[in-house]
């Protein structure tokens, strides 16, 4: 069964400091989509970035980075010189296929506090 | 702001009451998802429609169902309520089925049991 694996339940930092966060999956498909989600203070849930198993280019947008390493089946999640508004439960999510169907199977989310 | 909305924002009510959570999904997308946020079981899927029908199920229990409206809005309908359904209720939604599409959260819907 599909399995994701965020082994960091917190992870406090100071402003400036660079941080990874770390996702670790599980999955018998060969083709398979790899999400991280943002849950700010306020509850909603935000869509950071989209990768699929055939592509293991690292994606760079702003301070944000991904590095999809699938020999190790990791999709790990850098933020650099980090802010305040960057503090937020961060989730990792694998899309697992029901048939044609695929649903989101979410890791249990790191809480990243950046303090000033 | 992902273009999905959700009302209520805040539900309270009591053990064994009945509830309707509203979803409308951004426009144009065709497939509508609920999900379950809780501190012991964190986010759980619950089902998915596709343009009117019932894709797929997870997690759901009996006492809980769902619907979609021809102009593709969503309903979860929950009964019985039990403390324990206390609970963060996100819908989702995407263009496709959802094989290669990313799912877009709308703000959710706090239901408290008491």
């Amino acid at each position: 069964a599909q399995k994701v694996t965020q082994a960091q339940t917190e992870i406090s930092v100071v402003e400036k400091e660079d941080v990874t966060l770390d996702c670790v999956y599980e999955t018998r498909d060969t083709t398979y989509y790899l999400f991280w989600y943002k849950q700010p203070p306020s509850g909603e849930l935000v869509f950071l970035i989209r990768r699929n198993s055939f592509d293991e280019q690292n994606e760079i947008s702003g301070r944000y980075s991904w590095n999809f390493q699938k020999s190790t089946s990791s999709f790990n999640f850098t933020i650099t010189a980090s802010q305040v508004v960057d503090s937020a439960v961060y989730f990792c999510a694998l899309s697992e296929a029901l048939g044609r169907i695929r649903k989101l199977v979410f890791g249990t989310g790191t809480r990243l506090l950046v303090s000033p | 702001d992902s273009g999905v909305t959700q009302t209520p924002k805040h539900l309270i009510t009591a053990t064994g009451q009945r509830v309707t959570l509203r979803c409308s999904p951004r426009s144009g997308d065709l497939s509508v998802y609920w999900y379950q946020q809780s501190l012991d079981q964190g986010l759980q899927f619950l089902i998915q429609y596709y343009n009117g029908e019932e894709r797929a199920k997870g997690n759901i229990l009996e006492r809980f169902s769902a619907q979609q409206f021809p102009d593709l809005h969503s309903e979860l309908n929950l009964s019985s309520l039990e403390l324990g359904d206390s609970a963060l209720y996100f819908c989702a939604s995407s263009a496709g089925q959802g094989s290669t599409d990313t799912q877009y959260f709308g703000p959710g819907t706090r239901l408290t049991v008491l």
